[in-house]
């Protein structure tokens, strides 16, 4: 069965500075793989998401996140973070188009002035 | 469209009493999720239906759940009765299909039991 780890539950980085947030997943088979973002006081919603293909990934508000079949890694990159990510956001994969879309823990993103 | 609706944003309610959350998912949506979030669990899937058939609810986490999907507009979440360590967020998502589609959350409804 497929599994998700965030390894880091809080990232705090400085306003402008470059953040990468780690996932790693567990799976025998193919995947996809998605990067969810929730804002306070809100749902998630969609960051970007990798089906198959180009292995660098590019989503919105300037994210972006690489796929590593070697290292089962799919870490999420942005070169200049903003006050206005700060969310949490959630790695989640799924073995294929038929089964269930499990999500990690979160990673809380905290930017500071 | 207006998105997935959920009802209501929020609900206070006392330890012993029925709960019950709704939803509306995304028009031609065919897959329904309902999910937990609380701080020490973080999100749980409860249950999820494909054209208004539950095709999973190993999530729920007792007989004390249950949810419905009468139509393909509309779904519900009861809890009875309530206990306080069902105080959360509850989520509802829908999407066109299951694994490699975008799932499109509702705002949720925080739920205080007392």
């Amino acid at each position: 069965a497929q599994s998700v780890t965030q390894l880091d539950s809080q990232v705090p980085v400085f306003e402008e500075a470059p953040v990468e947030l780690r996932c790693n997943y567990s799976s025998s088979v193919s995947v996809y793989l998605f990067w969810y973002v929730q804002y306070p006081n809100q749902g998630l919603q969609l960051l970007l998401k990798y089906l198959s293909g180009s292995t660098l990934v590019k989503g919105i508000n300037g994210f972006e996140a690489e796929f590593n079949k070697s290292q089962t890694s799919f870490h999420l990159r942005k070169p200049s973070v903003h006050i206005s990510d700060t969310a949490e956001y959630f790695c989640a994969v799924s073995e294929s188009s038929a089964s269930k879309i499990i999500f990690g823990s979160g990673t809380r993103l905290s930017i500071r002035p | 469209d207006a998105g997935v609706i959920q009802s209501p944003r929020h609900e206070v309610t006392e330890m012993g009493q029925e709960v019950t959350l709704r939803c509306k998912p995304i028009s031609g949506h065919d897959y329904l999720f309902w999910y937990r979030q609380t701080m020490m669990r973080g999100l749980e899937l409860l249950i999820y239906f494909n054209n208004n058939v539950p095709i999973d609810d190993s999530g729920m986490p007792e007989d004390r759940f249950s949810a419905k999907m009468p139509n393909a507009s509309f779904s519900t979440l009861k809890i009875q009765p309530s206990e306080p360590r069902d105080s959360a967020v509850y989520f509802c998502a829908s999407s066109f299909t299951q694994g490699a589609a975008e799932q499109f959350f509702g705002p949720g409804t925080r739920l205080t039991v007392l």
